[in-house]
């Protein structure tokens, strides 16, 4: 079972206009979030890294939450724009062993149409 | 500054055959993670290089094996191909556990 749930599978959205991806995880211990990226057929850029601590952490347009006690973080897009067209990959790292060994989440596939 | 760099970009192998997939890893980093991504899926962690040594790995069979050059550059190779190893293989590299960055990926076919 995967230990990293995301939803929705995917979204479409009218530019300019507000989103919000879930995630969902089970992966214990907890030593980070990160919120990456994709564009088809390349790699993932990171958007957003929290530790146990942080609670929000902005990046531009795009705002990560994170409740570690419910193990569950947002990622909210604002005023979406066509270049947000990708898939967002929720990434949870464990335990102070797991160097790059990261649990990722399938992806929300968004799609920004004019 | 150059990223991550992986080559090929695309390769198309037949099944049975062996591969070998290249990372050189951004300036400054020395540890090189690898990833497996099948289509419409998250990446699989592979395994990652720290010093010249594997230095943990993920679930995937021995025909998944790599190795890391003194310049911190690494080799992905892949054995008796099967039809199911055709994915976006992708590096990551970093600073011992820090500043993950990846690269763009190769893309496998085994036909």
């Amino acid at each position: 079972k995967n230990q990293v749930e995301q939803s929705p599978q995917s979204l479409i959205i009218l530019e300019g206009k507000n989103c919000t991806l879930q995630c969902n995880y089970t992966v214990s211990p907890f030593s980070n979030l990160r919120w990456y990226k994709q564009d088809t057929g390349r790699g993932p850029v990171s958007l957003t890294i929290m530790t146990f601590s942080e609670n929000t952490k902005s990046n531009g347009r795009y705002t990560a939450t994170l409740d570690a006690d419910t193990k569950q973080s947002s990622l909210h897009i604002t005023a979406s724009q066509l270049s947000d067209s990708a898939s967002y990959i929720c990434v949870v790292s464990g335990g102070s062993d797991s160097w790059g060994k990261f649990q990722f989440g399938a992806g929300t596939q968004v799609v920004v149409t004019p | 500054d150059a990223g991550v760099t992986q080559s090929p970009t695309h390769l198309i192998k037949t099944r049975g055959q062996q591969v070998t997939l290249r990372c050189s890893p951004k300036s400054g980093h020395d540890t090189v993670s690898w990833y497996q991504q099948a289509l419409g899926q998250g990446p699989q962690f592979i395994f990652q290089y720290y010093e010249e040594e594997e230095r943990q790995r993920g679930n995937f069979p021995d025909r998944f094996s790599g190795h890391q050059f003194p310049n911190y550059s690494s080799e992905l190779n892949v054995n008796a191909l099967l039809l199911g190893d055709s994915a976006l293989y992708l590096c990551a590299s970093s600073f011992t556990n820090y500043g993950y960055t990846f690269g763009s990926g190769t893309r496998l076919t085994v036909v």
